[in-house]
């Protein structure tokens, strides 16, 4: 059955570094997604993206994030400037359609993101 | 704005007991509406669905009905088993959005 992958699956960084968080969304899904989970809270939503561009951001996503899709089957998340308050699971997930058609999303293992 | 709502946990039930988590939620309109589970180290994986009042989802022996008049949608199980231990998310999409918004998880352990 196909999945979503992610890597790494915990990522340690010092405060004002750089992160990268990889993904690898189920190949004939046209969207795409970032979710966070701060431990002990709810997961929230960071960003969707379709046809190369973001369609959506929460107030989350500030100037640090970034999204790329740099080549047909990667989807990626960038945080510069890395924040203590940083520190949370993030998922990604993708999707055939919107969510508000009812299409299933299809969520990734997660990455635990550490900022020490 | 939309929000969803769960019980807290950790619920710990012995194997064959009955489950009751509950869900309500606050929307604009009769959204979809979601659970989610995740299996230790694994991602969020979709258990049910609904797409309108009064609908049931069901999967796996898992059931959630739609109630529109209570705002709900309480996931049950008549005899949860061990390999049942995991964080069980409500969710619905966000109005005039293409994402979801979920509640805070409700963690399940069920020992035998």
């Amino acid at each position: 059955e196909p999945e979503v992958t992610q890597t790494p699956s915990h990522q340690v960084t010092q405060m004002g570094q750089e992160v990268i968080l990889r993904c690898v969304p189920i190949s004939n899904h046209l969207y795409f997604y970032w979710y966070r989970q701060i431990l002990g809270q709810k997961v929230e939503f960071l960003v969707s993206f379709y046809n190369n561009e973001i369609s959506e951001k929460s107030e989350i996503f500030d100037d640090r994030f970034s999204v790329e899709r740099p080549d047909g089957s990667n989807f990626t998340l960038k945080i510069r400037s890395t924040k203590l308050e940083d520190s949370a699971m993030y998922f990604c997930a993708s999707s055939e359609a919107l969510a508000g058609r009812a299409s299933e999303q299809y969520f990734g293992p997660g990455t635990r993101l550490t900022v020490t | 704005g939309d929000s969803v709502t769960q019980m807290e946990g950790p619920v710990t039930l012995s194997e064959e007991a009955f489950l009751t988590i509950n869900c309500t939620y606050t929307a604009t309109g009769y959204p979809s509406l979601f659970w989610y589970v995740q299996y230790p180290g694994e991602g969020l994986q979709l258990l049910l669905k609904a797409t309108k009042a009064d609908d049931k989802g069901s999967n796996k022996g898992f059931e959630a009905t739609y109630r529109k008049e209570t705002t709900s949608f309480h996931l049950e199980k008549g005899s949860v088993q061990v390999s049942d231990s995991a964080v069980y998310f409500c969710a619905l999409p966000r109005s005039g959005y293409s994402t979801l918004t979920f509640g805070k998880g409700t963690m399940l352990l069920v020992s035998p």
